[in-house]
């Protein structure tokens, strides 16, 4: 059973500039979710994709975007990099909308971590 | 909206003694509740969680944790704790109208088991 994996798992970026993170999820895992991680903070849930389509989003600007491709893997971007964006970015999957096969447990990457200068 | 307080931004036990992490919550309706620990530069590790049934929750590692509907609690706890322990943990809820992936964490409790 492969795991989630994310990449890269650093990277250094300049203000303004734009970036994309990838995720590869769980075997069997239809459903890829996106947590902002600021240092000494818990996770933030950004949004959430669920066969294709974006399914929940929490309190990020617009310039947060994703896609889910048919294998299920995820991507994030972010434009117009600020500062405040410098964070660990983590991806987790599970296994549906609470589905029949959803057992709730979500099932993390170690992250890719983005320094904003 | 629901969120999740963990009073406590560290916790330090001796090897062999009991362990607790704190954990209170607020949400509309019934709650999920689960706890996740955090190894150094790593992602997060699902140990336990409370959908519905028995109050007190077995998860990975000899934790469990005993959910209070009348205290809104969710603390975690461990009879002996390891070295190997010592981590960042954090307690999270979902609302029930949520989707499986949408949950609000806490802040996090860093653990430290001194030998």
């Amino acid at each position: 059973e492969t795991g989630v994996t994310q990449s890269p798992t650093h990277l250094i970026k300049t203000r303004g500039q734009q970036v994309t993170l990838r995720c590869s999820s769980q075997s069997g895992h239809n459903t890829v979710s996106w947590y902002q991680q600021a240092l000494g903070q818990g996770p933030q849930f950004i949004f959430q994709y669920y066969r294709e389509e974006e399914n929940g989003r929490g309190n990020f600007p617009p310039r947060f975007s994703g896609l889910q491709f048919p294998n299920y893997s995820s991507e994030l971007n972010v434009n117009a990099l600020e500062l405040d964006d410098s964070a660990l970015y983590l991806c987790a999957s599970s296994g549906g909308l609470a589905g029949v096969q959803d057992t709730g447990e979500l099932f993390f990457g170690e992250g890719s971590r983005l320094t904003v200068l | 909206a629901q969120s999740v307080a963990q009073p406590e931004d560290q916790v330090n036990v001796a090897e062999g003694n009991p362990l607790t992490v704190k954990c209170t919550y607020s949400v509309s309706g019934n709650p999920y509740l689960f706890w996740y620990v955090q190894y150094p530069n790593r992602g997060l590790q699902f140990l336990l969680k409370y959908i519905t049934g028995d109050n007190l929750v077995k998860g990975s590692y000899g934790f469990e944790a005993e959910f209070n509907k009348s205290q809104t609690s969710f603390h975690l706890k461990k009879p002996s704790a390891l070295v190997s322990d010592s981590a960042l943990y954090f307690c999270a809820v979902r609302g029930s109208t949520d989707s499986w992936g949408k949950l609000q964490f806490g802040a996090g409790t860093q653990v430290v088991v001194t030998p």
